[in-house]
C-alpha cells in the first residue's frame, strides 16, 4: 500500500533562517506531488506542484521554492524565512487520472 | 478561475443527530470531481467522499452523503447518526478532469456534542 510521510512535524525558526521540509511517498512511482499551506480561515492554498523529477510548478510567487531530486521525494525550502511563512504545510500526492489527494501528517512551521 | 465556498466557519450538532455542511463553487467546465476532506484535531487530512460531476447519482459512504445539484453548483454533505469522531475541519475541494490540482474551501469546523 501507498504510504506518504513529511518531517519534521513541528518547527520553530528565527527570521531569516533558511528551511527545508521534506516528502517521501512509498508503495507507488512517479506521483503527482504537491505542497499545501494551511492558515486558518483561509483553507488551503496551493504553493507548488510536480508531475516528475526537477519537474516544479509555483502557484503562487514568494519566499518559498520547491525540488523534486528523486521521483519520490518532494522538499519545500526557502533561504530566508519570513515571519508570514508561518503555518501548516501539507505534501500530498495522487495517483493519476484521480483527482484525488492522499496528505501527509502536515508541518507546522513558526517564525519567530 | 475556479472558486469553492464554504459559508459555514462553525458547526455543532448534538451526538446521534443529522447535520448537512454547505458547499458552493464556481466553474465553467462540464467536466470535474468533487471532494469532501475531514481534518480531524491534530491528525492526518483524509477524504471522506468524491463526486464524479458527469454522475447524477449522488456519492454515498456509509453514513456520509452528498447532495449534488450541479445546475445550481451546490455540493453539500449529509452526515447522519453522527459521533464523537466526526468531530473535525472539514474542506470542500473541486478538480476539473485532467488537472489534478485541487481547489479547496476555507473549511467549516464541525463540533459533535456528547
Amino acid at each position: 500500500s501507498q504510504t506518504i510521510h513529511q518531517w519534521p512535524a513541528t518547527l520553530v525558526q528565527p527570521v531569516g533562517s533558511p528551511l527545508s521540509l521534506e516528502c517521501t511517498v512509498e508503495g507507488t512511482s512517479n506521483p503527482n506531488l504537491y505542497w499545501y499551506r494551511q492558515a486558518a480561515g483561509r483553507g488551503l492554498q496551493l504553493l507548488f506542484y510536480s508531475v516528475g523529477i526537477g519537474q516544479i510548478s509555483s502557484e503562487v510567487p514568494q519566499n518559498l521554492s520547491a525540488s523534486r531530486p528523486q521521483d519520490r521525494q518532494f522538499i519545500l525550502s526557502s533561504k530566508k524565512l519570513l515571519l508570514s511563512d508561518s503555518g501548516f504545510y501539507l505534501c500530498a500526492w495522487t495517483p493519476p487520472n484521480t483527482g484525488e489527494l492522499f496528505f501527509g501528517e502536515g508541518s507546522r512551521l513558526t517564525v519567530l | 478561475a475556479q472558486t469553492v465556498t464554504q459559508s459555514q466557519p462553525e458547526m455543532s450538532v448534538q451526538e446521534a443527530e443529522t447535520v448537512t455542511l454547505s458547499c458552493t463553487y464556481d466553474t465553467s467546465e462540464s467536466n470535474y470531481y468533487l471532494f469532501w476532506y475531514k481534518q480531524p484535531p491534530s491528525r492526518q487530512m483524509i477524504l471522506v467522499i468524491r463526486q464524479e460531476a458527469y454522475k447524477q447519482q449522488n456519492a454515498t459512504e456509509n453514513r456520509f452523503s452528498v447532495n449534488f445539484q450541479k445546475a445550481a453548483k451546490s455540493f453539500s454533505l449529509k452526515i447522519s447518526d453522527s459521533q464523537l469522531g466526526d468531530t473535525a475541519m472539514y474542506f470542500c475541494a473541486f478538480a476539473n478532469f485532467g488537472n489534478e490540482k485541487l481547489t479547496f474551501g476555507t473549511g467549516t469546523r464541525l463540533t459533535i456534542i456528547p
